[in-house]
């Protein structure tokens, strides 16, 4: 079974509207993180936001918001008054199997297979 | 700047070579992971390290290799098993909220 899963494989969306990017995971871990990620045609991955399992609030960073869904097992992206450079490929991702010691994070990290969102005028 | 380093960006290999790639960071994190990523595809786990002399196999492990000698460093090796290298490949180390990615190299076999 897939850690990670992406159904959306192409989204558009007008300038200035909202869109949300699904995202489903499954694990049996208590602990555990969700990352969401966009990636430009140059190649680089741009951290946008993260949830961390025991997070109540769903996590914010400016136009990006983190849908949390735990009984679902659900982190879909929203993205608010979308901007031309928003279009990019997404990549949703989960850290498992976490551990802290000496105060650094250890665990697989999962990627699903991204959402190619692009933004017309 | 607190960051992690791959080089080259960019590569080329002939057929039967072994080419390594280099990924260096100063975060001071233990985790450290390679990806590959094949075009309008996501990233496949390689190869992870989660301590300085230990490695695990990730999903496509096969074809490839790594050391882990020192904390900063974890460079991953295309041997000529691998039969389809041309790829772009991700080095990333985790933090406790991110995950940090190097710029990724670009293999082509010529």
């Amino acid at each position: 079974a897939q850690k990670i899963t992406q159904t959306q494989p192409g989204m558009f969306v007008q300038e200035k509207e909202a869109v949300t990017l699904d995202c489903t995971y499954d694990t049996s871990d208590q602990s555990y993180g969700l990352f969401w990620y966009k990636q430009p045609s140059s190649g680089e991955m741009i951290f946008l936001i993260y949830q961390g399992s025991y997070d109540e609030q769903n996590a914010t960073e400016g136009r990006y918001s983190l849908n949390f869904q735990k009984a679902r097992k659900s982190a879909n992206l929203v993205i608010s008054a979308s901007q031309l450079g928003d279009s990019a490929m997404y990549f949703c991702a989960m850290r498992e199997g976490a551990l802290t010691i000496r105060g650094s994070t250890l665990g697989r990290l999962y990627f699903g297979r991204g959402t190619q969102l692009t933004v017309w005028p | 700047d607190g960051g992690i380093t791959q080089s080259p960006k960019y590569l080329f290999r002939k057929e039967g070579q072994n080419v390594t790639l280099s990924c260096e960071q100063n975060l001071n994190h233990d985790a450290m992971y390679w990806y590959r990523q094949d075009p309008g595809q996501g990233l496949r786990l390689i190869y992870y390290s989660q301590i300085v002399n230990d490695f695990q196999k990730g999903d496509i492990a096969e074809g490839y290799s790594v050391s882990r000698e020192k904390k900063e460093s974890f460079p991953l090796t295309v041997t000529s098993a691998q039969k389809n290298p041309t790829a772009f490949y991700l080095c990333a180390c985790l933090g406790s909220s991110e995950a940090f990615f190097g710029q990724g190299t670009r293999l082509t076999v010529v």
